[in-house]
């Protein structure tokens, strides 16, 4: 059966420093990737998919990028944190040609 | 693009009692429309999801309708449970073609179960 990690679980970053989170999954191959943010109370806002590797769609222009350097890999990084890049990350996964999408457990990111 | 509107924002029931939510969605392509639960501090579980070919499905206490006409689809919750007590999301999913496609969610729905 399929998994998805995330990690870290929480991480606490002053403002102006970088960030890398990763995402990996297992038991399937070439699967679209996704990364969305959820800030405290609010919905899930779309930040990038990828269809394949080195593929990446940006949803919303901001300071953080994607990449996907392995079929299973995906990395949200930030070369310098803002306030307002506080949330929670999830990282969510799918079948290429199946609608259905599944979350990793996520990456609280707390700014200072 | 593909906009998707979900009411009411909270919900609170006692147990025992159903929960309804409501989504609408703008573009009538959307095909695929997934409902999501997620507790506090959880990632979201997908509970029920229904395509456009169907017009309900159920699982258990979970119920989905869809009404491509109107463009409306709803969550329906019966004999509500304290366990139920989560923020559910709506979302409608647009089939680009090959293998893209992107999910759009509602804002979600804040339900309350009180015992």
């Amino acid at each position: 059966s399929q998994t998805i990690h995330q990690w870290p679980a929480t991480l606490v970053q002053p403002v102006g420093s970088p960030l890398s989170l990763e995402c990996t999954v297992e038991g399937t191959s070439n699967p679209n990737l996704y990364w969305y943010r959820q800030a405290a109370g609010r919905g899930l806002q779309l930040l990038f998919y990828s269809v394949g590797i080195g593929q990446i769609s940006s949803e919303v222009p901001q300071n953080l990028s994607a990449s996907r350097p392995q079929d299973r890999q995906f990395i949200l990084s930030s070369k310098k944190l803002l306030l307002s890049d506080s949330g929670f990350y999830l990282c969510a996964w799918s079948l290429k040609w199946v609608n259905t999408q599944y979350f990793g457990p996520g990456t609280r990111l707390t700014v200072l | 693009g593909e906009n998707v509107e979900q009411h009411p924002s909270t919900l609170s029931v006692q147990e025992g009692d159903s929960a309804v939510i409501k989504c609408t969605y703008s573009d009538s392509a959307s095909n695929y429309f997934p409902w999501y639960k997620q507790e506090l501090g959880k990632r979201p579980q997908l509970i029920i999801d229904i395509r456009s070919n169907v017009g309900e499905k159920k699982d258990q206490r979970i119920a989905v309708t869809l009404n491509k006409t109107a463009k409306h689809f709803s969550l329906h919750i019966t004999e509500t449970q304290p366990e139920d007590s989560a923020v559910y999301f709506c979302a409608a999913h647009r089939d680009y073609g090959g293998s893209q496609g992107n999910l759009i969610f509602g804002k979600g729905t804040k339900l309350s179960v009180k015992p």
